[in-house]
């Protein structure tokens, strides 16, 4: 199974800044996903972070407002810019083992006021 | 468009069964089912995953009909730490463009 670590764990940003979120998986993985989760609601896919390429945002969401880095197979970034307080949710980061399912961090709580 | 439709909530009491059943009509040939299961403040943690007909883990039981269009979860003799939100997902994880789209998923609430 894959461990993967996220920073921040939490944070409170001030509206019109940006904070980027870290992922480190403990193994090589072809494929990580960004997911936004705000209270008492389900997961919502952002993007998918493929190694070498650019990263394939879902509808709703563009590369503007979450860039996002992957610089090779163990490592990503989201940046959440020029937030504001709709901005405040969880992001969590996940990677696929296949047929093992998908492994999540621990998110990273953001509060923008 | 979620591919699937799980009842919103449940409630049980510590060493029952609870069966979660989870409609995907359109599911597709090669599309597998896995359920997860999500404490508050953390990620959702796999559960299990089937084909079909049934697959049994130290953790749960999948059963899976021959249409393939619900799946069960059961999880026998519940805790208190069992409380959670459950989501059922079907895809294909062979498939390059695969990604977990996750449905609203069942609040378990288990009363001692």
């Amino acid at each position: 199974s894959a461990v993967i670590s996220q920073k921040p764990s939490r944070d409170i940003c001030q509206r019109g800044t940006s904070l980027t979120i870290q992922c480190q998986v403990d193994s090589q993985v072809t494929m990580m996903f960004w997911y936004r989760q705000q209270p008492g609601q389900s997961l919502t896919l952002i993007a998918t972070a493929n190694q070498g390429s650019e990263a394939t945002y879902e509808s709703g969401f563009v590369i503007d407002k979450f860039p996002i880095s992957r610089p090779n197979l163990t490592f990503s970034t989201l940046t959440v810019s020029n937030m504001s307080p709709e901005d405040s949710s969880i992001y969590l980061c996940s990677v696929e083992d296949r047929g093992s399912g998908a492994f999540f961090g621990q998110g990273t709580r953001l509060t923008v006021v | 468009l979620a591919k699937t439709t799980q009842p919103i909530s449940m409630d049980s009491y510590e060493g029952q069964e609870v069966n979660i059943t989870c409609s995907h009509n359109n599911i597709a040939t090669n599309d597998y089912i896995t359920w997860y299961q999500q404490f508050p403040s953390q990620g959702p943690r796999f559960i299990i995953q089937g084909y079909k007909t049934k697959v049994t883990n130290e953790v749960a039981s999948l059963f899976i009909p021959a249409d393939r269009k619900s799946s069960t979860l059961s999880l026998p003799r519940v805790s208190l730490s069992d409380t959670a939100v459950y989501y059922c997902l079907v895809g294909d994880e062979k498939d390059s463009s695969y990604k977990l789209i996750f449905g609203s998923g069942t609040r378990l609430l288990v009363r001692p």
